[in-house]
């Protein structure tokens, strides 16, 4: 059993396209991470959350800590979009549990 | 600011041998943890380390272990290699304490072959 469940495992959308990715977690956690990959491996973190909502520029990430459930949008998509994005619980055990990834592409 | 350096960017190694792998974290982040990337079990957590002591433990055999030095940076070492640790070994570091900010930088990884 997945202690963090991703869905779309992959997407594709048009350019200019509002996308939703979303996640699942079994454990209790301090804090939910969104992590996105490009291709060649290099990860950056979009954002770590524990409550409510962040944004940053076209990216919104919510958290439902009562349903357990995060989610990732990206308004306005394009094509440099494109990477896989992964969800992570950081349980408070300070451990990582993450997700299976999602794999965007975004046509121009 | 500089950014978490990783050291190897790859590697091939011969099953049975052993690896270490280094990473220099972002000056002024005390903690580094590592994880595994495979294409088979996604990524998985390995160990973090904080001011020099192991904090956390994910699930790996004795074969992989880590370090920390009194500067921050951190090693991992995977001995005896079987062709199953062929992977991308990230590190990334943060300094816990900070409130909601703290955030993590990841490496840019060591890709090891087993061969």
């Amino acid at each position: 059993k997945n202690e963090v469940e991703q869905s779309p495992q992959n997407l594709t959308a048009q350019e200019g396209e509002f996308i939703t990715i979303n996640c699942s977690y079994s454990v209790g956690i301090s804090a939910l991470h969104w992590l996105q990959q490009h291709p060649g491996g290099g990860i950056v973190s979009l954002f770590m959350l524990s409550s409510g909502k962040k944004k940053h520029g076209r990216l919104i990430a919510t958290i439902n800590i009562q349903e357990k459930h995060s989610s990732l949008h990206i308004t306005a998509s394009h094509p440099r979009d494109s990477a896989v994005y992964i969800c992570a619980a950081h349980n408070t055990g300070n451990q990582f549990y993450f997700g299976t990834g999602t794999s965007l592409t975004v046509i121009p | 600011k500089a950014g978490v350096t990783q050291t190897p960017r790859y590697l091939i190694k011969t099953r049975g041998q052993q690896v270490t792998l280094s990473c220099s974290p972002i000056s002024g982040h005390r903690s580094v943890s590592w994880y595994q990337q495979t294409p088979g079990q996604g990524l998985q957590f390995l160990f973090e380390y904080f001011s020099e002591t192991q904090r956390n433990k994910g699930n790996f055999p004795g074969r992989f272990s880590g370090r920390q030095f009194s500067n921050s940076r951190s090693e991992m070492n995977v001995s005896t290699l079987e062709l199953g640790d062929s992977a991308l070994y990230l590190c990334a570091s943060t300094n816990p304490g900070q409130g909601e900010g703290y955030g993590y930088t990841f490496g840019s990884g060591t890709r090891l072959t087993v061969v």
